[in-house]
C-alpha cells in the first residue's frame, strides 16, 4: 500500500513570506497531483505532474517533482491571504481512483 | 457551465440510522467518484461509478454502497451508522480528460 506523507501539518506565515510544503511517496508516483482545498469547499485541482525533475509554474507556485518521482514539493512566492487552505498531494494509481496526502494547512496572516 | 452539486450540505444522524448522499455531476461527465474526508484518516476512496456500473472500490465496509442514474447522478448510502461515520463526504465527477476530476463541496455527516 502507498504511503504519502505531507509536512509540515501545520504552516502558518505573514503575507508577503515564502513557503514551501513537501510530498513523500512510498512508491513511485503514477501521475502525482496537487489540490488546494478552501474551507467548506471540495479540493480544486491545481497541477499534475508526471515527469521526474518536471518543474511547473502557476503565477507564484512552483511544483518540482524529483528525479526518482516519490517526491515533490510546492512553493509559493509572496504568499497572499488568498493562499490560505489545505493543501493535498495524491496520486492517480489509474483513471478512476485518487490516493491522498492527509495535507498541509496553510495559514497566511495579513 | 454549473459546477458538482451536493446535497444536503449537513446532516445530524443518530447510531443505528441509515443516510443517504446525493450527487450531481457537471453536466456531459459520466464518472463520478465518492471520497470520505475526516481528521484522522484524510480523503479515503470510496467507489466510482461509470454509466451506472461501479468500477473501482475502496476499503470500505459493505455498510457503504451506492448507485448512478442514468442521467449520471448518484448517491451513495450508508445503513447502520456509527459514530465514527461523521464525515465530510466528497463526490467528484469527470469527463473525457480522467486526468481531472471536479469535486463538490461535500456533505458534512453528523451521527451522534
Amino acid at each position: 500500500t502507498q504511503l504519502l506523507e505531507q509536512s509540515p501539518q501545520f504552516l502558518s506565515i505573514q503575507e508577503g513570506e515564502n513557503l514551501t510544503v513537501y510530498c513523500n511517496s512510498s512508491s513511485v508516483f503514477s501521475s502525482l497531483q496537487w489540490y488546494r482545498q478552501e474551507p467548506g469547499e471540495g479540493p480544486v485541482l491545481l497541477v499534475t505532474v508526471v515527469t521526474g525533475g518536471e518543474v511547473k509554474k502557476l503565477k507564484r507556485l512552483t511544483f518540482q517533482f524529483g528525479d526518482a518521482r516519490k517526491d515533490s514539493s510546492l512553493h509559493i512566492t509572496a504568499a497572499q491571504p488568498g493562499d490560505t487552505g489545505l493543501y493535498l498531494c495524491a496520486d492517480r494509481f489509474n483513471d478512476y481512483k485518487l490516493s491522498f496526502g492527509a495535507g498541509t494547512t496553510v495559514t497566511v496572516r495579513a | 457551465k454549473a459546477g458538482v452539486t451536493q446535497t444536503p450540505r449537513y446532516l445530524i444522524k443518530t447510531r443505528g440510522q441509515q443516510v443517504t448522499l446525493s450527487c450531481s455531476p457537471i453536466s456531459g461527465h459520466r464518472s463520478v467518484s465518492w471520497y470520505q474526508q475526516t481528521p484522522g484518516q484524510g480523503l479515503q476512496f470510496l467507489f466510482e461509478y461509470f454509466s451506472e456500473t461501479q468500477r473501482n472500490k475502496g476499503n470500505f465496509p459493505g455498510r457503504f454502497s451506492g448507485r448512478q442514474f442514468s442521467n449520471s447522478r448518484s448517491e451513495m448510502n450508508v445503513s447502520t451508522l456509527e459514530l465514527g461515520d461523521s464525515a465530510l463526504y466528497l463526490c467528484a465527477s469527470s469527463g473525457r480528460d480522467y486526468n481531472e476530476q471536479f469535486f463538490g463541496p461535500g456533505t458534512r455527516l453528523t451521527v451522534l
